[in-house]
């Protein structure tokens, strides 16, 4: 059973704050790193894949680290706005297409 | 493009009756469907995987008897959910996957919600 751990499970913060979070997943066997983001009602919306140890990954304000030896990647939002406001998921993959997912990180950006 | 969508978006069944899920990717053509359940508070857990014109493989534990998986072309999966009961009521979310480079993306539908009384 694959373990993939997200902290933390929520966060509130301030328009404007920078924020991050983490996704920790088995160092072995390891294929490939999915960052979602997934707002409420909506489908769940692929932010970033990661492939390398070492990976930087950035679109506009979020962007994404990964560390495969250690087995983790953060995600960071710089100047949170309200419409930030989602649960981030992240999914690991030994292979292929097959993902298990984190449990995610609900943030909510206050105005 | 790469849009998924699933129908219903929420269903109420009374105890017994068979519920079917759709699941459609719109504008592309999909090799492989997943079908991914959620109860609260939890993460997205794989049920089971569907390929075109093949039988689903299913996860440890997913009953192939009660959670039917139909892949009849490469635009369309379903899921009946057979003879269901309280304890089935859940989110229940497709995605489907288009080749990209090496790696196969796959493309969520926004899911269905199913209550089971």
């Amino acid at each position: 059973i694959l373990n993939v751990e997200q902290s933390p499970q929520s966060l509130h913060v301030q328009e404007g704050d920078s924020t991050n979070f983490t996704c920790s997943f088995p160092s072995s066997n390891f294929y490939a790193l999915h960052w979602y983001r997934w707002e409420t009602a909506k489908s769940p919306e692929a932010l970033f894949v990661m492939t390398l140890n070492g990976d930087e990954k950035k679109k506009g304000r979020i962007s994404a680290t990964l560390n495969t030896k250690e087995g983790y990647s953060y995600l960071y939002i710089k100047g949170s706005q309200p419409e930030d406001s989602a649960t981030y998921l992240c999914a690991f993959a030994t292979s292929g297409s097959r993902l298990t997912f984190g449990e995610g990180t609900q943030l909510t950006v206050n105005p | 493009g790469a849009v998924v969508s699933q129908h219903p978006s929420w269903v109420i069944c009374k105890s017994g009756t068979s519920v079917k899920i759709e699941c459609r990717s719109l504008d592309f053509q999909a090799t492989t469907m997943f079908w991914y359940r959620q109860f609260p508070k939890q993460s997205l857990m794989l049920m089971a995987t569907s390929n075109e014109g093949s039988k689903a493989t299913y996860e440890q534990g997913v009953e192939k008897d009660k959670f039917l998986i139909n892949h009849a072309s490469l635009t369309l999966s379903t899921l009946t959910v057979t003879s269901a009961h309280p304890e089935d009521s859940s989110f229940y979310i497709c995605s489907a996957t288009r080749t990209s480079g090496f790696y196969n993306e796959q493309f969520f539908g926004p899911g269905t919600r199913l209550t089971v009384l």
